[in-house]
């Protein structure tokens, strides 16, 4: 079964620092993999994905992910945190298939930031 | 980009009524729309697959006959929430991938408090 690890539970960063949050998946072939942020009572919106081709993706909002298959990881990244960015950030991967609209989630990182 | 809208966005209700809540594809048919589940400071958690047409299909541990599911057009799906108690309080949310594309797009979710 698939699976994915964030390891990192609650990240606090300054404003204007930079910024990684850690995403390590199980799974035996290649996945779709995902970054949504969901703001307090808020849905979900799409940071960025990785299907196929460049490991680097960018996304909306200066985030930025790399795809490393050696480590099974897909760490995102933005080089300088606003303060607009505090919110809770979730690592997801599908299968490549049939069925792979069905997301297996992280548990979060919750990211704070300091003015 | 693809719009789901879920409706209410929260609803409090007492103990042992029902509750309906509907996911819309807006402006693109879905035969397959996914439900998931988040408890307070928890991750996403897939419920059930919704199928235009035909019977849902349960994640493990879910009670189909507690959480009804209904996707009776290429545009709806409704999860009702039978005889709630407090411990089914939570954020539904609901997710659907246009035809064509490779991700899902996801509603604003459903905050339930059961009293």
């Amino acid at each position: 079964a698939q699976s994915v690890t964030q390891p990192d539970i609650h990240i606090t960063v300054s404003e204007g620092a930079s910024l990684e949050l850690r995403c390590n998946y199980s799974y035996g072939a290649t996945p779709y993999l995902f970054w949504y942020v969901q703001s307090p009572g808020q849905g979900l919106q799409l940071l960025l994905k990785y299907f196929s081709g460049d490991t680097l993706v960018q996304g909306i909002k200066g985030f930025e992910a790399e795809f490393k298959r050696s480590q099974s990881s897909f760490n995102l990244r933005k080089p300088s945190v606003h303060w607009s960015d505090a919110a809770e950030y979730f690592c997801a991967v599908s299968y490549s298939g049939a069925g792979s609209y069905q997301l297996t989630f992280g548990k979060g990182t919750k990211l704070s930031v300091i003015p | 980009g693809a719009v789901v809208s879920q409706h209410p966005s929260r609803v409090i209700c007492k103990s042992g009524t029902s509750v309906k809540i509907e996911c819309r594809s807006l402006d693109f048919q879905a035969t397959t729309m996914f439900w998931y589940r988040q408890f307070p400071k928890q991750s996403l958690m897939l419920m059930a697959t919704s199928n235009e047409g035909s019977k849902a299909t349960y994640e493990q541990g879910v009670e189909k006959d507690k959480f009804l599911i209904n996707h009776a057009s290429l545009t709806l799906s409704t999860l009702t929430v039978t005889s709630a108690h407090p411990e089914d309080s939570s954020f539904y949310i609901c997710s659907a991938p246009p035809r064509g594309l490779s991700e899902a797009f996801f509603g604003q979710g459903t905050r339930l408090t059961v009293v």
